[in-house]
């Protein structure tokens, strides 16, 4: 059935080190998105793509980067640089740029220590 | 920017209505969203509001004031599953229509 995979769950990582967060979905939408979700914050936008190799900022891009090869998927790395990198992360994606309903995906929660 | 205000928690007991209120400031509003998300897991949609007035969707109802920047989440008949955080979301019409998302409000329901 239709839906919005990421992986993994949980993801450790060593201060210092890149990491690559998964997202794929399978609803045949244009539009991807990533947001970073900290208590009590809400969501903040990262980077949304509207179309195939094509991809904007959204509120807090530095420090990281995101891909758009396939209509399917959206990766996310977290770089070095980025300085707060623990956080749960959400890919979102919806049949075009900012339309009616964003559908989610599980979500990926990246503890860096 | 955008500025849109909710409630950090609220408490209601099973069986009983709840209203969660979000207000916002924005130069280009285009739509106000409302998503539930239980602990751990990924929003899902409840309601769209883009125009003035009640939308009812079974026990729940989403209100919207464009003229006074807000909006209500009205739920019924509270389960012990509607505890969740509720999230208020506005798409701004002069910033792509991206969404800006609300810090969301922690729903306790208790019996």
């Amino acid at each position: 059935d239709g839906g919005i995979t990421q992986s993994p769950k949980y993801l450790f990582r060593k201060e210092g080190q890149n990491v690559t967060l998964s997202c794929e979905q399978n609803l045949n939408h244009d539009a991807m998105y990533w947001y970073r979700q900290d208590p009590g914050q809400g969501l903040r936008l990262i980077y949304y793509s509207q179309i195939v190799n094509d991809f904007q900022k959204g509120d807090i891009a530095e420090g990281y980067s995101v891909s758009r090869e396939k209509k399917e998927s959206f990766p996310l790395t977290v770089t070095s640089a980025q300085k707060n990198p623990t956080a749960f992360y959400l890919c979102a994606s919806s049949t075009s740029g900012f339309s009616y309903e964003q559908y989610f995906g599980p979500g990926t929660r990246l503890t860096v220590t | 920017g955008q500025n849109i205000d909710q409630p950090t928690e609220m408490t209601a007991t099973e069986g009983a209505i709840v209203q969660i209120n979000c207000t916002y400031q924005t130069s280009g509003f285009n739509g106000l969203f409302w998503y539930q998300q239980h602990a751990g897991e990924a929003p899902t949609f409840l309601s769209y509001n883009v125009l003035d007035g009640l939308e009812e969707k079974g026990r729940f109802s989403s209100f919207l004031s464009r003229s006074k920047g807000y909006s209500y989440l009205l739920l019924k008949e509270l389960q012990m599953k509607d505890s969740a955080s509720y999230l208020c979301a506005v798409r701004d019409g002069n910033a792509g229509n991206m969404l800006t998302f609300g810090g969301g409000t922690r729903l306790m329901v208790k019996p």
